[in-house]
């Protein structure tokens, strides 16, 4: 049962541009959402986070948006660069159980094209 | 430089044998995890440990087995029990529970 689900595959967008991506979960329980980008071959780096007392964190040209009725939730970046083209991870928990176990997605490529 | 560091970055194994992945830290995490990561899948956890001398099981533990015996390294040993073993393995820790801070990865590969 896939709790955390990323259902874009890929996604390729120009330089300067927004890229958008999704990620959507089943369990009401999640508390506490993090974005992670990862290169080939090397771990992941995380980019930002929100509690589900929030709708919307911003960090520089990152942004998450966070629709709690629809189990939804979004990393938008602006400008787009092409340094930005990597694997994106959502990942939720229950904040403060298991000590930050993280369910993850299946991942988003995303591509920026000069 | 505080991190966290994964040897090797590249291991090859024989079916039969039994293999141990290294992850150490000097982040000062109490928290460390282990994962593992399949072409075009997230990824999964295998084992956590929230403090030395402790460990849970997570979605995926069967074929693994660890140990925390300082609190800077969380050893992962990949048995023969474990029928697909190939993989990208990736060590991560945590001083709370929220972020968790990954290393390089090691990938393992399964002659």
């Amino acid at each position: 049962d896939q709790q955390v689900k990323q259902n874009s595959p890929s996604l390729s967008v120009q330089e300067g541009r927004i890229s958008i991506l999704n990620c959507d979960y089943t369990n009401s329980m999640f508390d506490y959402f993090l974005w992670y980008k990862k290169y080939p071959a090397e771990g992941p780096t995380f980019l930002i986070s929100i509690s589900s007392i929030k709708d919307k964190n911003e960090d520089g040209r990152f942004t998450v948006f966070l629709n709690k009725s629809a189990k939804h939730l979004s990393l938008h970046i602006v400008p787009s660069q092409p340094g930005d083209s990597a694997v994106y991870f959502c990942a939720a928990s229950v904040y403060g159980t298991s000590y930050g176990k993280l369910t993850f997605g299946q991942g988003t490529i995303l591509t920026v094209h000069p | 430089d505080g991190g966290i560091t994964q040897s090797p970055k590249y291991l090859f194994r024989k079916e039969g044998q039994n293999v141990t992945l290294s992850c150490e830290q000097n982040l000062n995490h109490d928290a460390m995890y282990w994962y593992r990561q399949d072409p075009g899948q997230g990824l999964r956890l295998i084992y956590y440990s929230q403090i030395v001398n402790d460990f849970q099981k997570g979605d995926i533990a069967e074929g693994y087995s660890v140990s925390r015996e300082k609190k800077e390294s969380f050893p992962l040993t990949v048995t023969s029990a474990q029928k697909n073993p190939t993989a990208f393995y990736l060590c991560a820790s945590s001083a709370s529970v929220d972020t968790q801070y990954f290393g390089p990865g090691t990938r393992l590969t399964v002659l």
